[in-house]
């Protein structure tokens, strides 16, 4: 099983600033990682699929990179919606699909 | 636009059983694989099951093999899952989520809202 790994927890910023999260595999992954925000009371929502690829209606502020087993999701900029908890997921190797343990960007 | 929404949750003691639905619609229900993935109070995201769009393609995760059965039914654009042997632990919120691509098990582009199971005496 792949195991993901998220860092930090739990991320303190302001508005307006740069956010950056990291997920880690416990093995390579090529590009098959996906993150998801999620708001408290709701469903996660797909933000960025196969490492780097907004999906449908994400705003540019939110970028994914890397490959093998080290990721970063960036937020440019913080806008006040943007706080919530992000999760990764790998589809790489399967069964289990499984997801990082999620990283919360709170307001400072 | 596409909507799925769960049904069947509820409060069941343990070693009982449950069935939940999640009903789709604004996309071709049959083109696409399907997964149940739930959320247990206050925790992270754990992935469940997994079904093929005809069916086939069968897969759980290792802590409800042998309890959980994932099923379809493409003519009523319906996805369910059997639960039984039901145990505290499987408390969480049952998400039903629709693979992104067609015919490929991959991320999820779409998730209901989820139904809630406790188990509980």
């Amino acid at each position: 099983e792949i195991v993901l790994t998220q860092s930090p927890a739990t991320l303190s910023l302001s508005p307006g600033e740069r956010a950056t999260l990291s997920c880690r595999a416990s093995q390579s992954i090529s590009s098959f990682l996906a993150w998801y925000q999620q708001k408290p009371g709701q469903a996660p929502r797909l933000l960025i699929y196969d490492a780097s690829n907004r999906a449908t209606g994400i705003p540019a502020r939110f970028s994914g990179s890397g490959s093998g087993t080290d990721f970063t999701l960036t937020i440019s900029s913080l806008e006040p919606e943007d706080f919530a908890v992000y999760y990764c997921q790998q589809r790489s190797n399967w069964p289990p699909l499984t997801f990082g343990g999620g990283t919360k960007v709170e307001i400072k | 636009e596409m909507q799925l929404v769960e049904s069947g949750g509820g409060l069941v003691q343990p070693g009982g059983s449950l069935r939940l639905s999640c009903a789709a619609s604004g996309f071709t229900f049959s083109s696409y694989s399907m997964s149940w993935v739930r959320q247990a109070p206050g925790k992270g995201l754990e992935w469940v099951s997994v079904i093929g769009g005809s069916g086939g393609s069968i897969y759980y995760a290792d802590s409800v093999k042998g309890r959980f059965t994932i099923s379809r039914d493409n003519s009523k654009n319906t996805l369910y899952l059997q639960m039984n042997s039901l145990r505290a632990e499987d408390t969480a919120i049952y998400y039903c989520a629709k693979h992104r691509k067609v015919a490929t098990i991959d991320d999820f582009d779409h998730w209901g809202q989820g139904t809630l199971v406790t188990v509980s005496s």
